[in-house]
């Protein structure tokens, strides 16, 4: 089956610092999602990412469907305390179902 | 309220146990989904359903169990509970729209089992 390989799993970084993570694909996808969990709670969607080559900012989120439709990045800037979550992609196929794959995700600390 | 609430929050039981946790939302949507997360495992789909009359296993349904039964309504059942099935799990609805499947989560049912 399809799988999504997130990196990297884990960040700790200084409040005021750049975060990028990425995720790559054995196979191509037609859209990509970007979520965050915040402790406790459900996934919430940040990104969604239709076109290859698309870019789209979400306030200090940006994100990027890559041109080999095997790829995606998530940017976020000058980040704050409460960006702490963990961050998943998730990429659909299409087909008849639409069924997501989702990364393992990556855990990300900010120290104040 | 929430869009898709999840019942209960937690909940913690022992092996052989039947459990049942529930799902309803109120968004409307077709399609409902189930999901366990483990640390370090991500989101797997346990179950999903595109409608009333429509339930498909996932990666993970060994196990488990699930009903639809009615268009906001999507349980998920562990007829006998073992620890290995110690996990949190979510609820998911999307509305099925060509060219996207965004999911939108309920806040999670942690599950223990002893």
């Amino acid at each position: 089956g399809q799988q999504l390989n997130q990196s990297p799993q884990s960040m700790f970084i200084q409040e005021g610092e750049d975060v990028s993570m990425n995720c790559t694909s054995s196979s191509i996808f037609n859209t990509w999602l970007w979520y965050k969990q915040d402790p406790g709670e459900g996934p919430v969607l940040l990104i969604a990412l239709y076109k290859a080559g698309e870019l789209t900012s979400n306030g200090r989120l940006t994100a990027q469907f890559g041109i080999t439709r095997k790829d995606s990045f998530l940017n976020i800037s000058a980040s704050i305390p409460s960006d702490v979550g963990i961050y998943f992609c998730a990429g659909q196929a299409g087909g008849s179902n639409y069924k997501l794959t989702f990364g393992k995700g990556t855990l990300l600390t900010v120290n104040p | 309220d929430a869009d898709v609430t999840q019942t209960p929050r937690n909940r913690i039981t022992k092996t052989g146990k039947r459990i049942m946790l529930e799902c309803s939302q109120t968004k409307g949507h077709d399609r409902m989904y189930w999901y366990r997360q483990d640390p370090g495992l991500g989101l797997r789909l346990i179950y999903y359903s595109f409608d009333v009359k429509d339930i498909n296993k996932g990666e993970i349904s060994d196990g488990y169990s699930v009903s639809r039964q009615a268009q906001a309504k999507f349980s998920l059942s562990l007829e006998s509970a073992i620890p290995n099935q110690t996990a949190l799990y979510f609820c998911a609805t999307s509305d099925g729209q060509v060219g996207a499947n965004v999911l939108t989560f309920g806040a999670g049912s942690r599950l223990t089992v002893l």
